[in-house]
């Protein structure tokens, strides 16, 4: 079975990085695409970007000057790096997988991790 | 950048009755690249519906979608009382695809 575990400090200073990680069990990060997805509070769900387990990599035009996916395929691990946060960026931060290889393919989220909250606050 | 508008935001039904919900998109895009979830709170996200109309493995038969182009659509045949929560129509376009979710409709419990 599938799992997928966000990690990673709860309180973040504004201005600070957000830095989060998300672990794979029961399955090979050697395929598909990994990402991250958030939800501000009482918010609808925003996609942040996705890492394929090459290293390509596509953000959010939103957010893509302070975004940076990196994979780790060692590890089964691949990790979320926010520059500059404000407390805009207070939000359930969710990793999830896109069972895609190629645009011919269908593109959604199929597994999900439970998420994590991280708040931007001093 | 493609908007996705779902409507009604709230859509309050008893258990045994029909839910249908409407998720427009600002602009035509692939039906490949149209899913819905369900969400409840404190939970991961529950994928319902890829490809626009195709269930995902253990989704009851109860859910179904469909459409093309800019309007697609969820249908929940019966209302089971696991089924109140809040559902997102999600959509991806662009060479490398890009996604956008839409904004939610909620479907409580009247």
């Amino acid at each position: 079975q599938v799992h997928l575990q966000e990690s990673g400090p709860g309180l973040v200073k504004p201005s600070e990085t957000l830095s989060l990680t998300c672990t794979v069990s029961g399955a090979s990060i050697n395929s598909y695409y990994w990402g991250w997805i958030r939800q501000p509070p009482g918010k609808g769900l925003e996609w942040i970007g996705y890492i394929y387990y090459s290293g390509r990599t596509n953000y959010n035009a939103s957010l893509r000057s302070r975004v940076t996916i990196s994979v780790d395929t060692s590890k089964r691990q691949f990790s979320l790096k926010l520059l500059s946060v404000t407390a805009t960026d207070t939000a359930v931060y969710f990793c999830a997988r896109v069972p895609a290889v190629t645009d011919r393919d269908y593109w959604y989220f199929d597994l999900w991790g439970r998420g994590t909250l991280v708040t931007v606050s001093s | 950048e493609i908007v996705l508008t779902q409507s009604p935001g709230t859509l309050s039904l008893s258990p045994g009755e029909r839910a249908t919900l409407s998720c427009r998109a600002s602009q035509s895009v692939s039906s490949d690249y149209v899913a819905w979830y369900q969400h409840k709170p404190g939970q991961a996200p529950r994928l319902l519906i890829y490809g626009a109309s195709n269930r995902d493995t253990g989704i009851p038969g109860r859910f179904s979608a469909s459409g093309s182009g800019t309007d697609f659509t969820l249908t929940i045949s019966r209302l089971e009382p696991e089924d109140f929560a809040v559902y997102y129509c999600q959509q991806g376009a662009g060479s490398p695809v890009g996604f956008t979710f839409g904004p939610g409709t909620r479907v409580d419990i009247k």
